[in-house]
C-alpha cells in the first residue's frame, strides 16, 4: 500500500541551526513527491515538489529512491520557518490524489 | 482572487444529523478535491471531481457524497453523522486534473459532532 511516514511529530531547533525534516515513502513505481507547509492561521500550501528541483525559502529536498526518502533540509533555520510540514505523494493509480504523512511541527527558537 | 473559499467556517452538529459543506474553487479551476483532516493526522483524500464528474473516491463510507456544479463549485454531504466525523474538511482546486497541476487548498470547515 502507498504510504508516507514522517517519524517526528515535533522538531525543535535554534535559529541558525540546520534543519532536516524526515519523510519516507512506500510506493511501487516512480513516485511524485511534495512538501506542503501550514503556517499558523494560514491555509495549507505547496512548498516544493521534487520534479521541479527548486529551492524555496532556502529549503531543498532530494528524492532518494534507494532509501525511499524525501527529506526536507535547510542549512540555517529562521524563526519564520516555524510551521507544520507535511510530506505527500501523488497516488499514481488515481487521478492525482494526494497521500499525506501525519506531519512534523517545526519550532525554531530564537 | 480570494483563492479557494469554503463555507461555513465552523459547524457543530449532533450525532445522526446531516451536514453540507461548500467549496468555491479559484476562478478558472475545473477540478475540486475534498480531504478530511482529523486532529493530529495529515489530510486524507475523500473525493475528486473534474468537469462535474467524480474521478476518484477515497476509503470513506457511503454516508459521504459530493457533487460539482456547472460553475465548478462543489458540495460535500455527510449523512448520519458519527462522533468520528469530527474533523477539518479541506477543499482543494486545480486548473485541470490534479495529477499534473498544483492543488490549492481552502481554509477548511471545522466540523464538530457532539
Amino acid at each position: 500500500a502507498q504510504r508516507v511516514t514522517q517519524p517526528e511529530k515535533l522538531l525543535s531547533v535554534f535559529k541558525g541551526a540546520p534543519v532536516e525534516l524526515k519523510c519516507n515513502y512506500s510506493y511501487s513505481g516512480s513516485p511524485e513527491l511534495f512538501w506542503y507547509v501550514q503556517y499558523s492561521r494560514q491555509r495549507l500550501q505547496l512548498l516544493l515538489r521534487h520534479i521541479s528541483r527548486e529551492s524555496i525559502k532556502g529549503f531543498t529536498a532530494d528524492l532518494n529512491k534507494g532509501e525511499t526518502s524525501f527529506h526536507l533540509k535547510k542549512p540555517f533555520a529562521q524563526e519564520e520557518d516555524s510551521a507544520m510540514y507535511y510530506c505527500a505523494l501523488i497516488d499514481g493509480g488515481s487521478q492525482g490524489n494526494l497521500i499525506f504523512g501525519k506531519g512534523t511541527k517545526l519550532s525554531v527558537k530564537p | 482572487d480570494a483563492g479557494v473559499t469554503q463555507s461555513p467556517t465552523h459547524l457543530i452538529k449532533t450525532r445522526g444529523q446531516h451536514v453540507t459543506l461548500r467549496c468555491s474553487p479559484i476562478s478558472g479551476h475545473k477540478s475540486v478535491s475534498w480531504y478530511q483532516q482529523v486532529l493530529g493526522q495529515g489530510p486524507q483524500f475523500i473525493f475528486q471531481y473534474y468537469e462535474k464528474e467524480e474521478r476518484g473516491r477515497g476509503n470513506f463510507p457511503d454516508r459521504f457524497s459530493a457533487r460539482q456544479f456547472p460553475n465548478y463549485s462543489s458540495e460535500l454531504n455527510v449523512n448520519a453523522l458519527l462522533l468520528g466525523d469530527s474533523a477539518l474538511y479541506l477543499c482543494a482546486s486545480s486548473l485541470e486534473r490534479p495529477a499534473r497541476y498544483e492543488q490549492y487548498f481552502g481554509p477548511g470547515t471545522r466540523l464538530t459532532v457532539t
